[in-house]
């Protein structure tokens, strides 16, 4: 059974501030690691796949770190909006195509 | 933007009843999945289906489950006879073939809210 899990489970942050959270994965027969932001009632969507140790990818505010010895991503979210409000969901791909997801992360930005 | 799209929102059932979930991938895309999440539970991973059969299965896809790719637009997620366990959100995702890839970007539906009495 693959272990993915995220922290922490919950998070409140002030609007403005910036935060980061953890998804920690088997660091043995790694393909891929998947972000995904969901919001209630939307369709998970997808942020980032990243697949070499080292990578760093970025899209707007919102950046991803990626360590395969290690077995684990950091999402940074800089200066948090209210709209960044959701469940962050990372999921590891070992071989196949099957995504193992971690329990997620839900963000709530204060105004 | 091409989505996931999936019928219907939410679906109430009796125990022992058959349901059929839907979903409509984007078009051009090769693979298909179905997860699910129960209720405080993390999303898991049920069945992946590739040029009209099964490719993957979880232990959690027995019997009970079957996958189905009726025409050339819908995918469709059959339980027989559900129980009450059964109740969770059931997402349907699908992805390219990328050549030399292995990897694919799911991409998924807003799911469908299934509930078992």
């Amino acid at each position: 059974i693959l272990n993915v899990e995220q922290s922490p489970q919950s998070l409140h942050v002030q609007e403005g501030d910036s935060t980061n959270f953890t998804c920690s994965f088997p660091s043995s027969n790694f393909y891929a690691l998947h972000w995904y932001r969901w919001e209630t009632a939307k369709s998970p969507e997808a942020l980032f796949v990243m697949t070499l140790n080292g990578d760093e990818k970025k899209k707007g505010r919102i950046s991803a770190t990626l360590n395969t010895k290690e077995g684990y991503s950091y999402l940074y979210i800089k200066g948090s909006q209210p709209e960044d409000s959701a469940t962050y969901l990372c999921a590891f791909n070992n071989a196949g195509n099957m995504l193992t997801f971690g329990g997620g992360t839900r963000l709530m930005v204060k105004p | 933007e091409p989505e996931v799209t999936q019928t219907p929102s939410h679906q109430v059932t009796q125990m022992g009843q058959e349901v059929i979930l839907r979903c409509v991938p984007i078009s051009n895309h090769l693979y298909f999945y179905w997860y699910r999440q129960i209720l405080g539970q993390k999303v898991e991973f049920l069945v992946s289906f590739y040029n009209n059969e099964i490719s993957e299965k979880s232990e959690i896809f027995d019997d009970q489950f079957s996958v189905e790719r009726p025409d050339g637009s819908n995918f469709t997620l059959k339980i027989r006879s559900t129980k009450l366990e059964d109740s969770a959100m059931y997402f349907c995702a699908s992805s390219e073939r990328l050549r030399g890839s292995f990897y694919n970007e799911q991409f998924f539906g807003p799911g469908t809210r299934l509930t078992v009495l």
